[in-house]
């Protein structure tokens, strides 16, 4: 079946570390997305890739990067200038233009030790 | 400000009931979905629509572009119903989507 992967479910992250947060979609879709959530908020844009080796920052994306080396896959890194890391975070596939639902992984929560 | 509100913020509700969870949105948009998140975290997505009514089984989405609204209904909730039901815009301008906080709905027997 087609669909989404991201690894881990759970991730712990020292204090000064980088984490990279895996995600894999075999929908042959063009576009992928990292969102964040945290309690109480709405779930926030981080990066955005609608093209192999082509990428868009969202609203949060300071402290993380992405690379789009693949079609099937969007990896995260979280580096040690995200101050609080701490947070659930979600990756998500859809085709591009014109406009089409958005498939999403079961998530990885990430917490700092 | 966030450009997508819902509401209720929470809603309990019990089995049998008919429900709805409000969306009001403040900008153009192409498209709108209705997400649902269970306990585990993981994310399906219900609808999407851009104009009219969609239904699936006991879920009834509308929206009305000029109000810029829209609403989810359920009809003879279950139990199972139980969760967080998201709206999400994609506007205009852009292809990623602006979500609201979430309806939290527990249904009980």
């Amino acid at each position: 079946d087609g669909g989404i992967t991201q690894s881990p479910k759970y991730l712990f992250r020292k204090e000064g570390q980088n984490v990279t947060l895996s995600c894999e979609q075999n929908l042959n879709h063009d576009a992928m997305y990292w969102y964040r959530q945290d309690p109480g908020q709405g779930l926030r844009l981080i990066y955005y890739s609608q093209i192999v080796n082509d990428f868009q920052k969202g609203d949060i994306a300071e402290g993380y990067s992405v690379s789009r080396e693949k079609k099937e896959s969007f990896p995260l890194t979280v580096t040690s200038a995200q101050k609080n890391p701490t947070a659930f975070y979600l990756c998500a596939s859809s085709m591009s233009r014109p406009v089409q639902p958005q498939h999403f992984g079961d998530g990885t929560r990430l917490s700092i030790l | 400000k966030n450009e997508v509100e819902q509401s209720p913020q929470n809603l309990t509700a019990q089995e049998g009931e008919f429900i709805t969870i409000n969306c009001s949105y403040s900008v153009g948009i192409s498209a709108l979905h209705w997400l649902q998140q269970h306990p585990g975290g993981g994310i399906v997505s219900l609808f999407m629509l851009s104009s009219g009514k969609k239904k699936h089984g006991r879920l009834i989405a509308t929206i009305n572009i000029q109000e810029k609204h829209s609403s989810l209904h359920i009809t003879a909730s279950h139990p199972r119903d139980s969760a967080v039901y998201i709206c999400a815009v994609i506007l205009n301008s852009g292809y990623a989507l602006n979500f609201g906080k979430g309806t939290s709905l527990l249904v009980t027997p």
